[in-house]
């Protein structure tokens, strides 16, 4: 039930763009998207709602698509301050958010 | 202002101990949740409370009990600890608790059991 998260852990240079993907074998609700930077917790991101929305916050964007039961993280023109673990949360209809073992993103100067 | 505050920060304790966490949020919000995350980073949730109402129990070991006095508060208490205890525990809020409802999350709690 929990959904995989790929890849495990990515190294960028300033700059560079990055994709993280989420598969959820469940038809899903919604997806959830968290950062979590060492230490600290995790701070949400974006919500993506069942319909094939996608969204954007600044320069990270987010598709969902639930014929694929699958959702993806686009980090464009990345800064340092984009490096930590994102987390992937999928909601199967119980209310309850499962979240993937995270994407570790280190992105260098 | 703090939105979801938790103390202790930190917890180093014996086996066998009892031992509580305290979370309170001032966001107005209606569910509050109990989240674990292991030394793997998994983050699991372990409970959710709706308007002081116990929603979701995650299989948790009743060791652990929260208790929810007011909808601001919602604290855990955890009887008999071991080893595998140990972990960061995250409380977290939201104003739906629906899955369709972004979560704050408190800085947390790390729990050492020796």
């Amino acid at each position: 039930q929990q959904p995989v998260q790929s890849p495990q852990a990515v190294i960028l240079r300033e700059g560079e763009d990055a994709v993280i993907n989420c598969s959820s074998s469940k038809a899903l609700y919604s997806v959830h998207w968290y950062r979590q930077k060492h230490g600290e917790a995790p701070v949400f991101l974006m919500i993506l709602l069942k319909g094939g929305e996608q969204k954007g916050h600044e320069k990270i964007s987010a598709s969902f698509n639930e014929k694929k039961q699958q959702s993806s993280l686009y980090l464009t023109a990345s800064q340092l301050s984009y490096s930590g673990t994102y987390f992937c949360g999928t909601v199967v209809g119980d209310d309850k958010i499962i979240f993937g073992k995270g994407t570790r993103l280190h992105i260098l100067p | 202002d703090t939105a979801v505050s938790q103390t202790p920060k930190y917890l180093v304790t014996q086996m066998g101990n009892d031992k509580s966490i305290k979370c309170e949020q001032n966001l107005g919000h209606d569910t509050m949740y109990w989240y674990k995350q292991d030394s793997k980073k998994f983050l699991k949730i372990m409970f959710s409370y709706n308007n002081k109402e116990l929603i979701i129990n995650e299989t948790v070991p009743n060791r652990f009990s929260p208790k929810s006095p007011d909808k601001a508060h919602l604290n855990l208490h955890i009887n008999s600890l071991e080893l595998g205890d140990s972990a960061v525990y995250f409380c977290a809020s939201s104003q739906l608790g629906t899955g369709g409802d972004e979560q704050f999350f408190g800085p947390g709690t790390r729990l050492t059991v020796l």
